[in-house]
């Protein structure tokens, strides 16, 4: 199946410092999503892109919808350390993606006091 | 509004066993999509469910089935079960407006663990 490929795989970093991740396909994908997911509990979904280079914001998150439709960026600004957790990009096939969505292997974000 | 809502939310069988897992969506959502995460696999599409029928299905061995009710609760059955089946499995509503479910709302999951 479809494999999205997400980078990095951990982030260290300060607090208040800004945050990328981005995730990137081999085929062309008409929807992404970015979730985020606490311990203990499900991916609660943080932005949803439809329309290449779409840029949209949630709060201090902005995430973009990659012109090339082969991928997608996360940014943060500012974190803080409820951010902390595991952020994950998932994305729909332009073909309708028969397997649901495909999601990367999450990028785990680790604030430092 | 309640969001998803999954029971059990931790469970501990044996080999060989069965089990069934059950998911309450969103009020008004349409469909219910089941996934399974582990820490090397990530998440993984089980199958998808709408009003009634299953319309997409992932690439897990028959063992694992579903089904949906006339009120869009869905049940997850696991039989003759095996340690690699030890996950966590989620469940996700969607208002499927399309052929394709997309925004996904996630319940907190079941922990199943297979000894």
């Amino acid at each position: 199946g479809q494999q999205l490929n997400q980078s990095p795989q951990s982030m260290f970093i300060q607090e208040g410092e800004d945050v990328s991740m981005n995730c990137t396909s081999s085929s062309i994908f008409n929807t992404w999503l970015w979730y985020k997911q606490d311990p203990g509990e499900g991916p609660v979904l943080l932005i949803a892109l439809y329309k290449a280079g779409e840029l949209t914001s949630n709060g201090r998150l902005t995430a973009q919808f990659g012109i090339t439709r082969k991928d997608s960026f996360l940014n943060i600004s500012a974190s803080i350390p409820s951010d902390v957790g595991i952020y994950f990009c998932a994305g729909l096939e332009s073909g309708g993606g028969a397997d649901g969505l495909t999601f990367g292997k999450g990028t785990h974000l680790i604030i430092q006091p | 509004k309640a969001g998803v809502t999954q029971t059990p939310r931790y469970l501990i069988k044996t080999r060989g066993q069965q089990v069934t897992l059950s998911c309450s969506p969103i009020s008004g959502h349409r469909s219910v999509s089941w996934y399974q995460q582990t820490p090397g696999q990530g998440l993984q599409f089980l199958f998808e469910y709408f009003s009634e029928t299953q319309r997409n299905k992932g690439n897990f061995p028959g063992r694992f089935s579903g089904r949906q009710f006339s009120n869009s609760r869905s049940e997850m059955n696991v039989s003759t079960l095996e340690l690699g089946d030890s996950a966590l499995y989620l469940c996700a509503s969607s208002l499927a407006l399309s052929r394709y479910s997309e925004k996904l709302f996630f319940g907190s999951g079941t922990q199943l663990s297979v000894l």
